[in-house]
């Protein structure tokens, strides 16, 4: 079976600096990765995935995401953090292939808050 | 072009009544998926559609729980009877089918009905 784990359920970062938001997952063979983010009364929102080739992911909002395989993990990153970053943030997982990619594996998501 | 749309948006019941969530995918959307948060916890998958028919329904909690698709259009999720433990954040998603297998496809999100059972 598998799973995400976010070990953060918040990341406190001030406005400007970088900030990370940390997911490893386990999964049977290789992995579809994605974030989403999910502001305050909102629905899930795209904003990346990872396939296959490049292990370094950009996406929506100046955020990326570097794939390692080793490590079994999908860090999500961004160089300056916004105040309008402040969000939830979650990390999902599928396995590849056998036409199971529908269904998501979630962590338990990672509350930024980016500080004036 | 809309995204996923879901209606309503918001919901309060008493214990023991019946809720009944729409959810209009992307037009274009053969996958259509179920998804549940309840407070404080993991986005759980509930569903998946293949146009009209279930793919997967392994999520589902229980038996007062029916979701259908007719026409392979909008979907309709049921709770009945509703308890106390089935207030959360229930999400609808879409996503294309591609020939040729799983390819990662993108699943989009609606904006969640917010389901709170008293």
């Amino acid at each position: 079976a598998q799973s995400v784990a976010q070990p953060e359920d918040q990341v406190n970062v001030a406005e400007g600096n970088p900030l990370t938001v940390k997911c490893t997952y386990s999964v049977s063979g290789n992995p579809y990765l994605f974030w989403y983010v999910q502001y305050p009364n909102r629905g899930l929102q795209f904003l990346l995935k990872y396939i296959t080739g490049d292990n370094l992911v950009k996406g929506s909002y100046g955020f990326e995401a570097e794939f390692n395989k080793s490590q079994t993990s999908f860090h999500l990153k961004k160089p300056s953090a916004l105040v309008s970053d402040s969000a939830l943030y979650f990390c999902a997982v599928t396995p590849k292939g056998g036409g199971s990619n529908y269904k998501l594996t979630f962590g338990k998501g990672t509350l930024l808050t980016v500080n004036p | 072009e809309a995204g996923v749309t879901q209606f309503p948006s918001h919901s309060v019941i008493e214990k023991g009544q019946t809720v009944t969530l729409r959810c209009d995918p992307i037009s274009g959307h053969d996958n259509l998926y179920w998804y549940r948060r309840v407070m404080g916890k993991e986005i759980k998958f509930l569903l998946h559609f293949v146009k009209e028919s279930k793919q997967d329904e392994s999520g589902m909690p229980n038996n007062r729980f029916l979701a259908e698709r007719t026409g392979g259009t909008y979907s309709t999720l049921k709770v009945q009877p509703a308890e106390l433990e089935d207030s959360g954040v229930y999400f609808c998603a879409s996503s294309q089918v591609r020939r040729g297998g799983s390819s990662g496809n993108t699943i989009y999100f609606g904006e969640g009905s917010w389901l709170t059972v008293v």
